[in-house]
């Protein structure tokens, strides 16, 4: 249980293009996702928390209008890069939590390498 | 801001060794210490959930404590199999509930 898909696994587009990823809970209904970057020999970053059919709340220093994120229902939640550049190339991995309270454990998609050109 | 160390970045044992590693983070406003087993295209895998001071768990090979007070946590892995060789990562969750991540531990098995 508790499986978390994320597509696309590896993508690249060119300089300007936008980007959709794509985050789902498979079999549990996730009423938070969170989204990560990680640049290399770096340690996952988060970007930002999206809690179903509110806005996403982003980190201090991530732009919500390059980032746009939508989480419109408890299993789909999505990450648009926006007019990608160069530096966006990055690995970004999303969670899912399925409620509040506990231990708060979030389990994780695969993850997206991202490369633009 | 918080940090979360973990060290050593990276080694190699032979199979069969037993290993272990470093996870610290800062004890104020603790909340909760998980590791995680990430294999390279996989998902990361959730291996603990650590609370209180001096919890210790285990799961099959592999076992974790904890220390709150000063704010470290070791990762064990007793007899290693080439099938352990992956990255280990912590994370430290504090009372704001949000996740600070490791760099990891890359580690490698050798047959």
């Amino acid at each position: 249980g508790a499986v978390v898909s994320q597509h696309p696994s590896r993508v690249i587009c060119k300089s300007g293009t936008s980007v959709k990823i794509e985050c789902r809970s498979l079999d549990f209904q996730a009423t938070t996702m969170f989204w990560y970057r990680q640049f290399p020999k770096k340690s996952l970053m988060l970007m930002a928390t999206s809690n179903e059919g509110s806005k996403a709340t982003y980190e201090q220093g991530v732009e919500k209008d390059k980032f746009l994120i939508n989480h419109a229902s408890l299993t789909l939640s999505t990450l648009t890069v926006t007019s990608a550049h160069p530096e966006d190339s990055s690995f970004y991995i999303c969670s899912a939590r399925a409620g509040t309270g506990g231990s708060y454990e979030q389990y994780f998609g695969p993850g997206t390498r991202l490369t633009v050109t | 801001i918080l940090n979360v160390e973990q060290s050593p970045q990276s080694l190699h044992v032979q199979e069969g060794d037993s290993t272990n590693f470093t996870c610290s983070f800062p004890s104020s406003n603790f909340y909760a210490l998980h590791w995680y087993r990430w294999e390279t295209a996989k998902s990361p895998e959730a291996l603990f959930v650590m609370t209180l001071n001096g919890d210790e768990k285990k799961k099959g090979r592999i076992s974790a404590t904890l220390n709150t007070k000063e704010g470290y946590s070791y990762l064990y892995i007793k007899g290693s199999q080439p099938e352990d060789s992956a990255t280990y990562l912590c994370a430290s969750l504090s009372g704001t509930y949000k996740y600070i991540f490791g760099t990891g531990t890359r580690l490698k098995v050798l047959a």
